[in-house]
C-alpha cells in the first residue's frame, strides 16, 4: 500500500531534549516536505527537499534541521525543542516538484513540549 | 501569492449531492486548482485537482470556472464518511508548497 509513515504519532518532551521524527514514503517519490498545522494559522511548510541531498526552507524553518540521506526518508529534527514547536506535524510526498502532482500525507505526530 | 476563499461551512444530507464553492480571482495562468480533505485526526487526503478543464475521479469531480476565477468541488452522493475540512489550494506548476488555509467544514446529517 502505498504511504507516506510517522513516527512517533505522539510524542511529550521536556524543553531543550533533542528529538527526531521520522517520515518514510514507499512510493519512490523524489519530493518530500514538513509541515505544521496550528488551530488558526493552517498548514505552514517547515523545510522542504527535492532530491536526495537537496533540502531548503520553507516559511517556519526556525529552530528545525532535516537530512534527506536516501530518497525514502526525510527526517524533522528539533535539537533544542521549545514550548512554541507545541504542535501537529505533517509529512508529505509526491512524485515530482510542481502544482500537477497530487501529495501524499503522513497521519501526523503530535508534539507537545514542556 | 493567489489565495483562495471558501465558505466555513457546509451542511448535506446523506446520500445527496454536495457542491463545495472555491473563489480564486486572482489566479495566474499556470496555477493548478487543488483540493484536499482533513477527517478529524487524520492527515489532509488528496481529493483532485485541474488546470483548465473539468475533471472527474472515484471521488469527485472539479468544475472550474471558464474565466478559472472560481471552481466547484462536487461531491456525488455524500455519506457519513464525507465529513471533513475541504481546502481549495492553488499550487503554480513549478512549486509545491501547500499552504492551507481555513477551509469549508462539511457536515453530512443521516
Amino acid at each position: 500500500e502505498a504511504q507516506v509513515t510517522q513516527n512517533p504519532r505522539y510524542l511529550i518532551t521536556v524543553t531543550g531534549k533533542k528529538l527526531t521524527v521520522t517520515c518514510s514514503q514507499n512510493m519512490n517519490h523524489e519530493y518530500m516536505s514538513w509541515y505544521r498545522q496550528d488551530p488558526g494559522l493552517g498548514l505552514r511548510q517547515i523545510y522542504y527537499s527535492m532530491n536526495v541531498e537537496v533540502t531548503d526552507k520553507g516559511d517556519v524553518p526556525e529552530g528545525y534541521k532535516v537530512s534527506r540521506k536516501e530518497k525514502r526518508n526525510f527526517p524533522l529534527i528539533l535539537e533544542s525543542p521549545s514550548p512554541n514547536q507545541t504542535s501537529l506535524y505533517f509529512c508529505a510526498s509526491s512524485l515530482s516538484w510542481g502544482g500537477g502532482t497530487e501529495a501524499f500525507f503522513g497521519q501526523g505526530t503530535r508534539l507537545t513540549v514542556v | 501569492d493567489a489565495k483562495t476563499t471558501q465558505p466555513n461551512s457546509m451542511e448535506s444530507n446523506e446520500e445527496e449531492p454536495v457542491h463545495l464553492p472555491c473563489n480564486h480571482s486572482t489566479i495566474s495562468g499556470t496555477d493548478y486548482i487543488h483540493w484536499y480533505r482533513q477527517l478529524p485526526s487524520q492527515g489532509p487526503e488528496y481529493v483532485i485537482h485541474g488546470l483548465t478543464s473539468n475533471v472527474n475521479n472515484r471521488m469527485a469531480s472539479l468544475a472550474i470556472a471558464e474565466d478559472r476565477k472560481s471552481s466547484t468541488l462536487i461531491l456525488h452522493r455524500a455519506t457519513l464518511r464525507d465529513a471533513a475540512v475541504y481546502y481549495c489550494i492553488l499550487l503554480p506548476h513549478a512549486g509545491n508548497m501547500l499552504t492551507f488555509g481555513g477551509g469549508t467544514r462539511l457536515m453530512v446529517k443521516p
